[in-house]
């Protein structure tokens, strides 16, 4: 079955420092993949999505992520993290099958984030 | 800017209570959904609807029931509200076809059932 691995539950860094969140995923074709985040008392917000193309993706508030097919693998990172980026972040996998269209998160990753 | 709205916030219900949660996007989407959303879980798809009227069940409808009349509004209906039913409920909605697209999501509403 398709699944959604965030490994981490917490993660946590001091402000400046890098980061990376990890994800991977289990899906016999080339998936649609996406990083979204949840800030306190938030919906959740689109960071970046990757279809095909570039495997190395740009996306909002400096963050950017790499698809390795090899790995099965998503992960996030942004070079120096702000205290503003303490939030939740969720990892999802788009499905496009015959019988399913829809998008599967993973349960998130909560970033704390250090003076 | 596009806009995912909620009826409300905070809600505050009693067990055996019906409870309407409502949602309104103005983007002309087809496809919306409802997820709650609980510590160590992330979000479970409850249902959703990619027309007026339509609607298919996601991983855990139990408990649940929706209703899109208008393509601009799908609510999530409790008819009888349990405490085990006591979670953040996310709406959001996407353009067809749900993969290819990323979804909108409203700010929530935190339901705590008494």
């Amino acid at each position: 079955a398709q699944s959604v691995t965030q490994p981490d539950i917490h993660i946590t860094v001091s402000e400046g420092a890098s980061l990376e969140l990890r994800c991977n995923y289990s899906y016999g074709a080339t998936p649609y993949l996406f990083w979204y985040v949840q800030s306190p008392g938030q919906g959740l917000q689109l960071l970046l999505k990757y279809f095909s193309g570039d495997t190395l993706v740009q996306g909002i508030k400096g963050f950017e992520a790499e698809f390795k097919r090899s790995q099965s693998s998503f992960n996030l990172r942004k070079p120096s993290v702000h205290w503003s980026d303490a939030a939740e972040y969720f990892c999802a996998v788009a499905l496009l099958t015959n019988r399913d269209d829809k998008i599967i998160f993973g349960k998130g990753t909560r970033l704390h984030i250090l003076p | 800017d596009v806009k995912v709205t909620q009826s409300s916030r905070y809600l505050v219900k009693r067990t055996g209570e019906k409870v309407f949660l409502e949602c309104v996007q103005d983007m002309d989407h087809e496809n919306m959904f409802w997820y709650r959303q609980d510590p160590g879980l992330g979000l479970r798809l409850i249902y959703f609807s990619y027309d007026v009227k339509m609607k298919e069940k996601g991983d855990i409808p139990e408990g649940y029931s929706v209703s899109r009349e208008k393509k601009e509004r799908f609510s999530l209906i409790l008819e009888s509200a349990s405490t085990n039913q006591t979670s953040m409920y996310l709406c959001a909605s996407s353009p067809l076809p749900s993969s290819s697209y990323e979804q909108y999501f409203g700010p929530g509403t935190r339901l705590t059932v008494t």
